[in-house]
């Protein structure tokens, strides 16, 4: 158990449905890391948050949104969801200052959320 | 611009020998980390080893170690006296001021 929890570990939806995917991080890491992992294109980083407040913004989509809460827990929406949105999204986290230059600061991966739009 | 690039899809090794895989990388910034992560079929991401790009020696983690080469912008994993359990998918990243990036990954499979 890498301490990073991530529900649901499953998830079948439909096109067009929205989804919301959760991630609890490993105790004292002030950081989350969202990324995609689809079959064609390897891990793709989405977005980070730090203490609440959003600190770089990769690849994600504008029918994506994400928000970390003052429990430093942090949900991924999905919306208006195509069949390419199949994917496993992981979450990570990390105890860094928010710079991802900041180094040695190892992000620990949640087991991911399988989410598979049909 | 690909800011990592892992050049091998998948390599094959025998049980008990060393295997090196690939990485090179592209920044402008002075302060970076590179990392390795293994994920088996299981799905999870786990990460093996770490070297700062001031660091000075090669980092070492067990029987994984990283060949730095800054000059060359390359950081390779070895794995050394490779065991059945690593047969898995290889990631290596890099973080730097912008992001932390992940290369294609490299499928290793340790035949017995």
């Amino acid at each position: 158990d890498s301490g990073v929890t991530q529900t649901p570990k499953h998830l079948i939806t439909a096109t067009g449905q929205r989804v919301t995917l959760r991630c609890s991080p490993r105790s004292g890491d002030l950081s989350v890391y969202w990324y995609q992992q689809s079959l064609d294109q390897g891990l793709q980083f989405l977005i980070q948050y730090y203490n609440g407040e959003e600190r770089a913004k990769g690849n994600i989509l504008e029918r994506f949104s994400a928000q970390q809460f003052p429990d430093l827990h942090s949900e991924l929406n999905l919306s208006s969801l195509e069949l390419g949105d199949s994917a496993l999204y992981f979450c990570a986290s990390s105890v860094d200052g928010g710079l991802f230059g900041s180094g040695a600061n190892v992000l620990t991966f949640g087991a991911g959320s399988r989410l598979t739009v049909l | 611009a690909q800011k990592i690039t892992q050049t091998q899809p998948g390599m094959f090794v025998q049980e008990k020998e060393a295997v090196t895989l690939d990485c090179t990388y592209d920044t402008s910034d002075p302060s970076y980390g590179l990392f390795w992560y293994k994920q088996p079929s299981s799905g999870e991401m786990i990460f093996l080893i770490y070297q700062g790009s001031y660091d000075q020696q090669n980092a070492t983690e067990g029987r994984y170690s990283l060949n730095f080469q800054k000059a060359r912008k390359s950081a390779n994993l070895v794995i050394s006296a490779s065991q059945l359990g690593d047969s898995a998918m290889y990631f290596c990243a890099m973080r730097d001021f912008d992001d932390m990036r992940f290369g294609a990954g490299t499928r290793l499979t340790v035949k017995p």
